[in-house]
């Protein structure tokens, strides 16, 4: 595709419920990023992976939140038993192996998670 | 760990007026910095980059400096507009060049 694609835009879950975000990356992008953006505050890191390797999950709050990208593409963050404090709008973003692109991500538009 | 703070908002300005809007970072080495920009309703854009001290990016008229001597990275641009308001991220690279740490952003609302 020709940007990055995140659903559902917008999600509403009831305190205690799974949810799962999905994430579709720019075509060929190696590397995919999951941030979490609070109201008024900037994205935080979330996690990492490099096509289907997890490089780095330190970000992740609370073994709650589980990512994955099995087949090295569209990634889905997991959050087990939603939490209000989870409410925030969960930014994917993807990213060029190309040095000359070296560390730009390019972002989806997020998913809005209210949990009530 | 690398880090960048940003001048609070919310910037309010008429149209056609200079914009500053204030950055700056600690760091190990000298990463890239960046600014990003977000829309209502919408994910966050690349507005633009520099990845070498002194180093000029510019993008749609802003422009930023990257600056060692004072660590910095401001934001600027000659002439706002309307279609200029958004919030405004700067960000550099932390943990290796393998994730973005963002500033609290800076919202700017160009007024008539």
């Amino acid at each position: 595709g020709a940007g990055v694609s995140q659903s559902p835009r917008y999600k509403v879950a009831k305190r205690g419920q799974d949810v799962a975000l999905r994430c579709d990356p720019i075509s060929g992008h190696v590397s995919l990023f999951w941030y979490q953006q609070a109201l008024g505050q900037g994205p935080e890191f979330l996690t990492y992976f490099q096509n289907e390797a997890q490089l780095d999950k330190s970000g992740l709050p609370s073994d709650r939140f589980f990512a994955e990208r099995p087949e090295g593409s569209v990634s889905t963050l997991k959050i087990q038993r939603t939490q209000q404090e989870d409410s925030a709008v969960y930014l994917c973003a993807s990213g060029d192996r190309n040095l000359l692109a070296k560390n730009i991500q390019y972002f989806g538009a997020g998913t809005r998670l209210s949990v009530l | 760990g690398n880090s960048v703070t940003q001048m609070e908002g919310p910037v309010t300005l008429s149209e056609e007026a200079f914009l500053t809007i204030n950055c700056t970072y600690t760091a190990t080495g000298y990463p890239s910095l960046f600014w990003y920009v977000q829309y209502p309703g919408e994910g966050l854009q690349l507005l633009l980059k520099a990845t070498k001290a002194d180093d000029k990016g510019s993008n749609k008229g802003f422009e930023a400096t990257y600056r060692k001597e004072t660590t910095s990275f401001h934001l600027e641009k000659g002439s706002v507009q309307v279609s200029d308001s958004a919030v405004y991220f700067c960000a550099l690279p932390t943990g290796g060049g393998n994730k973005l740490t963002f500033g609290t952003g800076t919202q700017l609302k160009v007024e008539l």
